[in-house]
């Protein structure tokens, strides 16, 4: 079936402005993650969604940064104010659900590359 | 929330040498996954291990975790340039907050020579 699919695959933007990211999760996981990734680093963990539970943003770095999740599928990332340190690649996850390591298998999106100049 | 370490950040071999790369926590963990991203890519799953000791093998990879379930490692025999890549280890949140979520390792990269 249909994997994670994320748009756009590449973002430009002028610093300042806002972006919107969007994530379509595989069909069923009811667990949707969204990751970034600068140029050659590890992936740094923003926002975990869970069915409809209240999300984690613990790992969001600033108020500038928000996520939601409409219908318990879709993901929409936001950043507004855009800053050039923003620049990187955004990921987003999906399991089956966050409930047990063996259904934490998480599958990765292709990514959004997000160059703010 | 849990932290785990990944050692060594990069690692050149020549094609055909073996590769090792270590993950360590100070505390034990419930389970350990790995995952494997190439130049470009995003990261995929290779394998989970939840047990103690416990030794998996797919192909030229050896992945093991260790007796007291604080360490594990990724082990790939005889590396080809298809090899190349960043391995990640990632630690599952059993409580707390946190729960469900999966905590990375920095990576591994791994460049191989033709």
């Amino acid at each position: 079936g249909a994997g994670v699919s994320q748009s756009p695959s590449n973002k430009v933007t002028e610093k300042g402005k806002d972006v919107e990211l969007r994530c379509d999760p595989i069909s069923g996981h009811t667990a949707l993650y969204w990751y970034r990734q600068s140029l050659g680093q590890g992936l740094e963990f923003l926002i975990y969604f869970q069915g409809n539970s209240a999300p984690d943003k613990s790992g969001l770095p600033s108020d500038r940064f928000s996520a939601e999740r409409t219908g318990g599928s879709v993901s929409t990332l936001t950043i507004q104010r855009t800053q050039q340190e923003d620049s990187a690649v955004y990921l987003c996850a999906s399991s089956l659900r966050a409930g047990g390591p063996k259904l934490n298998t998480q599958y990765f999106g292709p990514g959004t590359r997000l160059t703010v100049l | 929330g849990q932290q785990v370490m990944q050692i060594p950040q990069y690692q050149h071999v020549q094609e055909g040498e073996d590769f090792t790369t270590y993950c360590n926590s100070s505390t034990t963990l419930s389970n350990i996954q790995w995952y494997k991203q190439r130049p470009g890519g995003h990261p995929v799953f290779l394998i989970q291990l939840v047990k103690s000791g416990e030794v998996k093998k797919q192909k030229r990879l050896t992945f093991q975790f260790g007796e007291a379930k604080k360490n594990s490692s990724l082990h790939i025999t005889a590396t080809q340039t298809t090899d190349v890549g960043t391995y990640f280890c990632a630690i599952f949140n059993a409580g707390g907050t946190s729960y469900g979520k999966l905590t990375f390792g920095q990576g591994t990269i791994l460049t191989v020579h033709p």
